[in-house]
């Protein structure tokens, strides 16, 4: 069942060095995922997704790996910045058809010290 | 670039008393979606819409809770009799298609406290 009052995992990281933040899903029929960026006081904002074909995208300062094998996402953040501090979802679509109910993950708080 | 807006961005209401959240989602997208997000906890999918009607929702989509495009850009979520466990933040999505690789983007979402 869910935990109520979740403690979220938290990396904290230098101004400038190179950010990893994993998340574990757990369904195997999940086709497409997507990392989130929620900042305080606002709602999840799209960073990047990949599809269940692909092991590895990127995009601009930020790739996502995808290791089906052991059902794991990780998301890179290269040369981190002070405005990467939020906290990051990854979230799965279910697959089979469905028309895009997201299963978010716990969330990882991501600090950047300058 | 586009975005999904929220309003209003803080609700406060009296238990038992009806609320209606709104959203206007991005224009050229067709499906639209409503989460929330228990402080401290995961976000959660409560429904989905396209095509003037429901396509899926959650099990916490009870009968107390409604979901209505009344014109072409708004979007909203009514909730009947508000209980305090409704107490939560409230998103809006919306994408450009219902295909599972689409990404859903979000609003700021509503705060709504239940007293």
């Amino acid at each position: 069942g869910e935990s109520v009052g979740l403690h979220l995992p938290t990396l904290s990281v230098q101004e400038g060095d190179n950010s990893i933040i994993n998340c574990a899903y757990s369904n195997s029929a999940s086709d497409y995922f997507i990392w989130y960026k929620q900042e305080s006081g606002k709602g999840p904002q799209f960073i990047i997704d990949i599809r269940s074909n692909m092991d590895k995208r990127q995009g601009q300062r930020v790739t996502v790996l995808l290791n089906k094998t052991v059902k794991h996402l990780s998301l890179q953040i290269a040369a981190t910045q002070p405005g990467d501090s939020a906290v990051y979802f990854c979230a799965e679509n279910r697959g089979g058809g469905s028309q895009g109910n997201l299963i978010f993950g716990k969330g990882t708080k991501l600090s950047v010290k300058p | 670039e586009p975005e999904v807006t929220q309003t209003p961005s803080h609700q406060v209401t009296q238990m038992g008393q009806e609320v209606i959240l709104r959203c206007v989602p991005i224009s050229n997208h067709l499906y639209f979606y409503w989460y929330r997000q228990i402080l401290g906890q995961k976000v959660e999918f409560l429904v989905s819409f396209y095509n003037n009607e429901i396509s899926e929702k959650s099990e916490i989509f009870d009968d107390q809770f409604s979901v209505e495009r009344p014109d072409g850009s708004n979007f909203t979520l009514k909730i009947r009799s508000t209980k305090l466990e409704d107490s939560a933040m409230y998103f809006c999505a919306s994408s450009l298609s219902g295909q599972s690789n689409q990404p859903q983007h979000f609003g700021d979402g509503t705060r709504l406290s239940i007293l």
